[in-house]
């Protein structure tokens, strides 16, 4: 069956400008997850969806970024302003209810650079 | 709070050598333990986990991991490595009472020929 997807595979902006992540987790697994991964760095937690709610929305950086999710399917990570710091490889993963010991499934990643 | 501790950053070994990845957890309870590969320009893939069960878990790819309480590790082994495992590997913990794992920073192989 398919696995997660991501789109797109790669994002080149100009800093100030916003852009779009988009993630399509697999079929009827209700929990997906947002992380962020720079260069040398473990992966950064940002948010977290159970079915189209997000209870925890800790790992967000700042208010230039958001994220929702649509349908109990897809979601979209959006980041208004886009910061040099913002550049960084993020990763979309989908789980069947999110529960500790279900395992994740990863995207390929969208991989952010910002000039 | 649950936290996961990969002490290397990069290890270095030949092909055909045995290999051990190390990571050290941090929970009160019993966890729930992931080993993931990342293949450049790839997303993570479950290698195997553990729960619950035998201390030893087998993995794809010929790994394997064993689960040890008392030092509080879940440390990743393979007997002979291909050149094809050369990617970055991460250790997490999850646990009954959360829904986020948290991942270790990562340990990026090097497999020299």
């Amino acid at each position: 069956g398919a696995g997660v997807s991501q789109s797109p595979s790669n994002k080149v902006t100009e800093k100030g400008k916003d852009v779009e992540l988009r993630c399509d987790p697999i079929s009827g697994h209700t929990a997906l997850y947002w992380y962020r991964q720079s260069l040398g760095q473990g992966l950064e937690f940002l948010i977290y969806f159970q079915g189209n709610s997000a209870p925890d929305k800790s790992g967000l950086p700042s208010d230039r970024f958001s994220a929702e999710r649509t349908g109990g399917s897809v979601s979209t990570l959006t980041i208004q302003r886009t910061q040099q710091e913002d550049s960084a490889v993020y990763l979309c993963a989908s789980s069947t209810t999110g529960m500790g010991q279900e395992t994740q499934y990863f995207g390929p990643g969208t991989r952010l650079l910002v000039l | 709070a649950q936290s996961v501790t990969q002490p290397d950053i990069h290890i270095t070994v030949s092909e055909g050598a045995s290999l051990e990845l190390r990571c050290n957890y941090s929970y009160g309870a019993t966890p729930y333990l992931f080993w993931y590969v990342q293949s450049p320009g790839q997303g993570l893939q479950l290698l195997l986990k553990y729960f619950s069960g035998d201390t030893l878990v087998q993995g794809i790819k010929g790994f394997e991991a064993e689960f040890k309480r008392s030092q509080s590790s879940f440390n990743l082994r393979k007997p002979s490595v291909h050149w094809s495992d050369a990617a970055e590997y991460f250790c997490a913990v999850g646990s009954g009472g959360s829904y986020i794992p948290t991942f270790g920073r990562g340990t990026s192989l090097i497999v020299h020929p």
